[in-house]
């Protein structure tokens, strides 16, 4: 069975423009969350999809967006990078909705480096 | 709000000996569940055990095994025999069944030593 896809896994960025990553789950998986993972603020999470609705969000700017599909791959997009954006994105699927005794199945991540 | 307190950012064990990394949390709820994450250098984060609260037996996985403390409201990770392929960061993370929210904790770098 393959896991939870991530592409692109580096990107490198400069200021004010914008970037959509992918995340293709489990198969069967209905959850995609996304993370964002800093040195300095550890992993925080960013929002959770759960059947192509969005059921939780973290404590980040409107920037960051996402949506998902109804085969339930998902993308994360951000606008107008700031050079704070730069992290490892880490995409996570489960069967069930987060929170639950389903545990997280992640990804890879996609480094992003703001210039 | 829930939150997740690693007080250790860093440990450090030898090969073939016992390390415990700690973890609290915490919450009103009474229905949750509780995680260790496991990131190694590749960094693709990989499960260890997990723990239902409404279970007082502690949960065991191979040589992994937790301290459930649910009164005192912690979760800490007990490795044996630790082997240089345990070196890892290592993430406590609580589950709640009412928000429906998964909040990890700083993290944990463990280092083996040969």
């Amino acid at each position: 069975k393959a896991g939870v896809t991530q592409t692109p896994r580096y990107l490198i960025k400069t200021r004010g423009q914008q970037v959509t990553l992918s995340c293709s789950p489990i198969s069967g998986h209905r959850s995609v969350s996304w993370y964002q993972q800093t040195p300095g603020q550890g992993l925080q999470f960013l929002f959770e999809y759960f059947s192509e609705t969005q059921r939780n969000k973290g404590n980040f700017p409107g920037r960051f967006s996402g949506r998902q599909f109804s085969n339930s791959r998902s993308e994360m997009n951000v606008s107008t990078l700031e050079l704070g954006d730069s992290a490892l994105y880490l995409c996570a699927s489960s069967l069930g909705p987060q929170g639950g005794n389903q545990p997280q199945h992640f990804g890879d991540g996609t480094r992003l480096s703001i210039l | 709000a829930q939150t997740v307190t690693q007080s250790q950012p860093e440990m450090s064990v030898q090969e073939a000996e016992t390390v415990t990394l700690s973890c609290t949390y915490d919450t009103s709820e009474s229905d949750y569940y509780l995680f260790w994450y496991k990131q190694p250098p590749s960094r693709q984060m990989i499960l260890v055990i997990r723990q239902e609260a409404y279970k007082q037996q502690n949960a065991t996985e191979n040589r992994f095994s937790v301290n459930f403390q649910k009164a005192a409201k912690s979760f800490s990770l007990k490795i044996s025999d630790s082997q240089l392929g345990d070196a890892a960061m290592y993430f406590c993370a609580f589950g709640s069944s009412n928000t429906g929210k998964l909040i990890f904790g700083q993290g944990t770098t463990l280092q083996v030593k040969p």
